[in-house]
């Protein structure tokens, strides 16, 4: 157990609402990441954070937002849902000083209707 | 940008039967690292290679990294059940961001 809650787990939404999805660490890392996961796809980053304030882009960062305000948050924000969102969201952490692995999150499943 | 590709998308196997899954790379890898997510649940890590030609074993599991650092592939001798579930390769092309391979999902046929 890595110490990573995600929440919602599961969510349906309409398009062109707002959402947001909460990571929660305990551990104090400073790396996290949200990826999305779709089918034929695999895992693509959409944004990570280095630190509190301190965020960048992935590969799939169009329509995503995120926000760290705090060590132990990581919020990812979709402005607008669209139904092209529709997927399963991983959050991880990668902890200092280890080899470079990555911890997940149990995912949040979010359906755009 | 910066991809690994991983062959095959789908395997379906009997069950005892061995199964390899394959990540290439057009560009040299400083590593790479392998996980697994059964289905329903979230990728879990299960090994990091560094070295050119480099071998590593876990129990039925046997992880390679190509001599020219380009290629990777887990080996999975005398499959079971418990082995079902997609399997990953990842590298993070000597930056923070970790970029997976399209997976493989392994099917198990009793």
């Amino acid at each position: 157990d890595a110490g990573i809650t995600q929440s919602p787990r599961h969510k349906v939404t309409e398009t062109g609402t707002p959402v947001t999805l909460r990571c929660h660490q305990t551990e104090n890392h400073r790396y996290m990441y949200w990826y999305r996961q779709d089918p034929g796809h695999g895992l693509r980053l959409i944004h990570y954070s280095y630190g509190v304030k301190d965020t960048d882009k992935g590969e799939v960062s169009d329509g995503y937002s995120v926000s760290r305000s705090k060590t132990e948050d990581f919020l990812l924000t979709l402005e607008s849902a669209t139904s092209s969102q529709t997927s399963v969201y991983f959050c991880a952490i990668r902890p200092s000083g280890n080899i470079g692995e990555l911890f997940f999150g149990e995912g949040s499943r979010l359906t755009v209707l | 940008g910066q991809q690994v590709m991983q062959i095959p998308q789908y395997q379906h196997v009997q069950e005892g039967e061995d199964f390899t899954t394959y990540c290439n790379s057009s560009t040299t890898l400083s590593n790479i690292q392998w996980y697994k997510q059964r289905p329903g649940g979230h990728p879990v890590f299960l090994i990091q290679l560094v070295k050119s030609g480099e071998v590593k074993k876990q129990k039925r599991l046997t992880f390679q990294f190509g001599e020219a650092k380009k290629n990777s592939s887990l080996h999975i001798t005398a499959t079971q059940t418990t082995d079902v579930g997609t399997y990953f390769c990842a590298e993070n092309f000597g930056n923070e961001k970790l970029t997976f391979g399209t997976g493989t999902r392994l099917t198990i046929i009793p």
